[in-house]
């Protein structure tokens, strides 16, 4: 069975640009999970997808970034401007239980560097 | 609101010898607490879950953790380290009366260091 793939790996990007991450769960999983991960930090919550729709981005800070899975099974992340803070590794993961109890599998995850 | 807490920053042991990593939780309802291994430049690998049922539970890679409600614990264990154990672990918990919203609220992680 194929895993969360993600792209890119990484990517180095200049203050105020623009950034975008791609994420394909595993096929099936209904619920999806972006989390962001910096250094020295365990893994935090930034938005979860039930299908097409939103579920909790309680902790998302919406005047930067945004997500959206359109079809129910892709998603994008986006960061639009970036600033320095937002280095970190970004990790998409995928569920197929729902209620809370399911395992999360996560991606590889995307490694941002904002100079 | 959920936590985590992972007291140590790193833990060392020897080679051969049982293993600890301790985690202890507090959330509003009943938890769901949730160990995974993080090796370097790799996503995170799920070991092992506590539900309900057995405070026991066995996991990947021989690997155990073991629920204590009155304690809010859920330390992991492992009776035998081996080399390859070396990694960062995060103990992660998700309270079962969360509604829809199922996102894991982790601890900061403990690096695990296995000496030959």
């Amino acid at each position: 069975e194929a895993g969360v793939a993600q792209s890119p790996r990484y990517k180095i990007i200049e203050k105020r640009q623009s950034v975008a991450f791609w994420c394909n769960p595993i096929s099936g999983h209904a619920t999806l999970y972006w989390y962001q991960q910096i250094l020295g930090q365990g893994p935090k919550l930034l938005i979860q997808f039930q299908n097409n729709g939103v579920v909790d981005d309680s902790q998302l800070p919406k005047d930067r970034f945004s997500a959206e899975r359109l079809k129910g099974v892709d998603s994008t992340l986006k960061i639009q401007p970036a600033k320095l803070e937002d280095s970190a590794v970004y990790l998409c993961a995928s569920s197929l239980e729902q209620g809370g109890f399911g395992t999360q599998y996560f991606g590889p995850g995307t490694r941002l560097t904002v100079l | 609101a959920q936590s985590v807490a992972q007291p140590e920053d790193q833990v060392n042991v020897a080679e051969g010898n049982p293993l600890t990593v301790k985690c202890t939780y507090s959330v509003s309802g009943n938890p769901y607490l949730f160990w995974y291994v993080q090796y370097p430049n790799r996503g995170l690998q799920f070991l092992l879950k506590y539900i309900t049922g057995d405070n026991l539970v066995k996991g990947s890679y021989g690997f155990e953790a073991e629920f204590n409600k009155s304690q809010t614990s859920f330390h992991l264990k492992k009776p035998s380290a081996l080399v390859s154990d070396s990694a960062l672990y995060f103990c992660a918990v998700r309270d079962g009366w969360g509604g829809g919203a199922d996102g894991l609220t982790f601890g900061k992680g403990t690096h695990l260091i296995i000496q030959p």
